[in-house]
């Protein structure tokens, strides 16, 4: 079971937005920065949102990120057939002393 | 190009032990944090081990804390992870990533390998 929680899977429509949302505790996101991460099946993740909102150089500005408390999203507006891919959210977490996943979220473009 | 290119993957017997390496190019090692992460069949990813970038901080998840052990050679340019008493559970893809010149807190996970299948089977 992950530190922090997303919903298994979302979906929507070409030109839709859609919103991942994922949920941690004091320690995690509500003491650190949030990042997330796209995943292709069968290749390595990718960077798509750091410090809880900032996107890396190359990344849509389709993406975007954000912070509220101990919980943290994922929007993606405009949504494309190659969005289609699995989202993971991730943070530090004083607690454990180390960095923590989600459990990540398959987004399905209908 | 900044590049991350893992090996040392293959399949070990329960009980077992393989190191995995991660070459670096392309960007100035010794000056960012580095870390391992995996990825059983079908599932979610999984953070494994982090290191500073003189090694003096070591965080290891749970999971694998007196199992595995991580190290690099900033001379190699090279990040290393020791696995000792594999089981079944350890079946992953197993991937390096860059951290951050800040704080290991603030790591990035900006690059990553192309990843290195461990199966542990008999």
């Amino acid at each position: 079971q992950s530190v922090l929680t997303q919903a298994p899977s979302a979906s929507g429509t070409p030109g839709q937005r859609v919103t991942i949302s994922c949920s941690g505790s004091s320690s995690s996101i509500g003491s650190n920065y949030v990042y997330w991460y796209q995943q292709i099946p069968g290749t390595a993740p990718k960077l798509l949102i750091y410090k809880n909102n900032q996107r890396p150089s190359g990344v849509p500005d389709r993406f975007s990120g954000s912070k509220s408390g101990t919980s943290a999203s994922l929007a993606i507006s405009g949504l494309r057939s190659e969005d289609e891919a699995d989202y993971y959210c991730a943070a530090w977490d004083d607690s454990l002393s180390g960095r923590v996943f989600g459990g990540g979220t398959k987004l399905t473009v209908l | 190009e900044v590049q991350l290119v893992e090996s040392g993957g293959g399949l070990v017997k329960p009980g077992g032990s393989l190191r995995l390496s991660c070459e670096a190019s392309g960007f100035t090692f010794s000056r960012y944090s580095m870390n391992w992460v995996r990825q059983a069949p079908g599932k979610g990813l999984e953070w494994l081990s982090s290191i500073s970038t003189t090694s003096v901080h070591i965080y290891d998840a749970d999971s694998v804390r007196g199992r595995f052990t991580i190290s690099r050679d900033n001379a190699k340019n090279s990040l290393y992870l020791q696995m000792n008493s594999l089981s079944a559970e350890d079946t992953a893809v197993y991937y390096c990533s860059r951290g951050s010149m800040v704080s290991q807190r603030e790591d990035t996970f900006d690059i990553w390998g192309q990843g290195t299948m461990v199966t542990v089977s008999s």
